[in-house]
């Protein structure tokens, strides 16, 4: 059971770049999430999504987009990547119990 | 709005010290979970426990215990006897009231990070 699973695992970009995170879950949950995560600031929400087909803003979206064609994969992706964007990004699904995947670290240089 | 505080941003304890880490949570649902997570330096995010508000019981496991109090919005998070195994960031989080069993967005306290010295 593969659980949550985000690629790539490392990332440097150039600014202007654009690049996708991938994210896969195996568990059929409705509920998926990305996150990004700053030293010292928590975890912020970026996107989520309550199920395929569907999607919504979550605290910090500038910059990103979504999209969940289908249960099990929610992609994030960055436009125009800005050195604001260098952090750490998980993705998560949700059946009560939040289910991380190992997370994503990209920096933009 | 819905908000998390972890006041302490860092502790430092010696090994065998007991030490609690502080969750304060704001919310004006009746119904809601707390949830704590432990992420190690190694970066990964470790699930520790899910309380919903209506079960002000505490909860003790192994060397872990929660003191959830209603009354003052709060969920605190208590290690006894602390190892340098436990050494970590510690969050606390809130989520709005699930949907059909599926839960909802969880907002995420700072975090604590918390070193434990041989």
């Amino acid at each position: 059971n593969a659980g949550v699973t985000q690629t790539p695992k490392f990332r440097i970009l150039k600014i202007g770049q654009s690049m996708t995170l991938q994210c896969t879950q195996d568990m059929n949950h409705n509920y998926m999430y990305w996150y990004r995560q700053d030293p010292g600031m928590g975890l912020k929400l970026i996107y989520y999504s309550v199920g395929a087909g569907i999607t919504d803003k979550g605290e910090v979206p500038n910059g990103y987009n979504v999209s969940r064609s289908t249960t099990e994969d929610f992609p994030l992706r960055l436009e125009l990547a800005a050195p604001s964007q260098t952090s750490v990004y998980f993705c998560a699904s949700n059946a009560g119990e939040l289910f991380f995947g190992e997370g994503s670290r990209l920096t933009v240089l | 709005a819905q908000k998390v505080t972890q006041a302490q941003t860092e502790i430092s304890v010696v090994e065998k010290e007991d030490v609690t880490l502080d969750c304060v949570y704001e919310t004006r649902d009746t119904t809601y979970y707390l949830f704590w997570y432990k992420q190690p330096p190694s970066g990964e995010l470790v699930f520790l426990i899910r309380r919903n508000s209506f079960d002000e019981q505490n909860e003790i496991s192994g060397r872990y215990s929660w003191n959830f109090q209603k009354s003052t919005s709060s969920f605190n998070f208590t290690i006894t006897a602390s190892q340098v195994v436990d050494s970590a960031v510690y969050f606390c989080a809130l989520s709005e009231p699930p949907i059909y069993n599926q839960g909802g967005k969880l907002i995420f306290g700072q975090g604590t990070e918390l070193s434990v010295k041989p």
